[in-house]
């Protein structure tokens, strides 16, 4: 168990150029979900994964936003035609649900975008 | 919509002593989860800490205890014997009851001294 992986870490890109994220969870976990976290404030929910299936979006993720998890294992998070308010740090969290209630979230290092 | 406010940007303590980090939770429902994050610089987001809103006994982790006042809608966190490697943000979390949603404070910055 090598945890949350998230590549690249770093990533400067001019405006309007398109970016991709990788996220690679903890391989026994079923879930896996982007948080997006700006300078000076606590991390904001974008969408999650259960196995394959995208289950939920937040009106955060606009349509220049798109994520994927095909085969139910890693993740990406692609952002296109990029804007200076997409700087950020884009952190992955996966978990394993069975049951109900909350589940505990396990977090990646995190991939900083700076768009110039 | 549930909003996470926490009301201490930035806090301080002195090695051994204990300290205590703020948050306040607006909701409507009355069967959700409360937790505190720590992320230390430059490192991945932990957990420290989770209460679930159905039990009345604070939860507590070793060194870490919450002060969970349901009725007020309040959930501190109390760090005893604080150490160096206690340096970090830290953030309260609501877990949204109907979503996988958490929704985060903006977190408060605790240094230690030694």
């Amino acid at each position: 168990d090598t945890g949350v992986s998230q590549n690249p870490r770093h990533k400067i890109t001019k405006r309007g150029q398109n970016v991709t994220f990788r996220c690679d969870p903890i391989s026994e976990h079923n879930r896996l979900y982007w948080y997006r976290q700006t300078l000076g404030q606590g991390p904001e929910f974008l969408t999650y994964f259960q196995n394959e299936a995208q289950l939920e979006k937040s009106r955060l993720l606009s349509d220049r936003f798109s994520a994927e998890r095909p085969k139910g294992s890693f993740s990406t998070l692609e952002i296109q035609r990029t804007e200076q308010g997409d700087s950020a740090m884009y952190l992955c969290a996966s978990s394993w649900q069975g049951g109900s209630g909350a589940n505990v979230l396990t977090f990646g290092a995190g991939s900083r975008l700076t768009v110039l | 919509a549930q909003t996470v406010t926490q009301s201490q940007p930035e806090m301080s303590v002195q090695e051994a002593e204990t300290v205590t980090l703020s948050c306040t939770y607006d909701t409507s429902e009355s069967d959700y989860y409360l937790f505190w994050y720590k992320q230390p610089p430059s490192r991945q987001m932990i957990l420290v800490i989770r209460q679930e809103a159905y039990k009345q006994q604070n939860a507590t982790e070793n060194r870490f205890s919450v002060n969970f006042q349901k009725a007020a809608k309040s959930f501190s966190l109390k760090i005893s014997d604080s150490q160096l490697g206690d340096a970090a943000m830290y953030f309260c979390a609501y877990h949204e009851g109907g979503s996988e949603k958490l929704v985060f404070g903006k977190g408060t910055k605790l240094t230690v001294n030694p």
